[in-house]
């Protein structure tokens, strides 16, 4: 019954290096999304994915990049991470059909110093 | 202006209270409504979902929408200090699994 699982938990950065942030799901979940959740700013959307092989730009995607290419998981790639990119990132998945809510993993802290 | 308002607080009340937790938003669109919950250092879970306007009741909790206000509410009855939690209100246009828009939440802080 793991859900939505992200790796790691915490991690430090240095300015200017990247790194990947993992989440995979077991529920067979078409939809996955990245968010970023910054004190006073709630969630907001980084990337998004409508199935194996489809991505799309959510609210701030500028800095990051992604990938799908399993149905399982939704890589995030930091490439040259900057200090505005401190913040915990969440993964999340979710079924077609409108009462079907997304489900959220425990997110990723990440600073960048 | 931001399509969602929520007020940060915190909310500090005893055990046992009734606690009312609010949100507001500019969206006359929007038609699907939900309430997380988010403990500290977790991702958030789903507590409540609502589709239009009208009220729905689970257990010790009860969510509100009046479209014609643009006000929903989260009522939490008989709280505990398990219900200590960040609240967060969201909300979409084409249901739960479509682009949602996610208030900042209220930090709440049910006393013993």
């Amino acid at each position: 019954n793991a859900g939505v699982t992200q790796t790691p938990k915490f991690r430090i950065l240095k300015i200017g290096q990247s790194m990947t942030l993992q989440c995979a799901q077991d529920m067979n979940h078409n939809y996955m999304y990245w968010y970023r959740q910054d004190p006073g700013m709630g969630l907001k959307l980084i990337y998004y994915s409508v199935g194996a092989g489809i991505t799309d730009k959510g609210e701030v995607p500028n800095g990051y990049n992604v990938s799908r290419s399993t149905t399982e998981d939704f890589p995030l790639r930091l490439e040259l991470a900057a200090p505005s990119q401190t913040s915990v990132y969440f993964c999340a998945s979710s079924t077609v059909g409108v009462s079907q809510p997304q489900h959220f993993g425990d997110g990723t802290r990440l600073s960048i110093l | 202006q931001k399509e969602v308002e929520q007020d940060p607080g915190p909310l500090s009340v005893p055990e046992g209270a009734i606690v009312s937790l609010n949100c507001t938003y500019s969206n006359s669109a929007f038609q699907y409504f939900m309430w997380y919950r988010q403990y500290s250092r977790k991702g958030p879970e789903l507590l409540m979902y609502t589709y239009s306007s009208g009220n729905k009741e689970d257990g010790r909790f009860t969510a509100q929408v009046d479209k014609s206000s643009k006000y929903i509410s989260l009522f939490i009855r008989d709280s505990q200090p398990s219900d200590s939690a960040t609240y967060l209100c969201a909300m979409s246009v084409s249901g739960g699994y479509q682009k949602v828009t996610f208030g900042i939440g209220t930090k709440l802080q049910v006393i013993p």
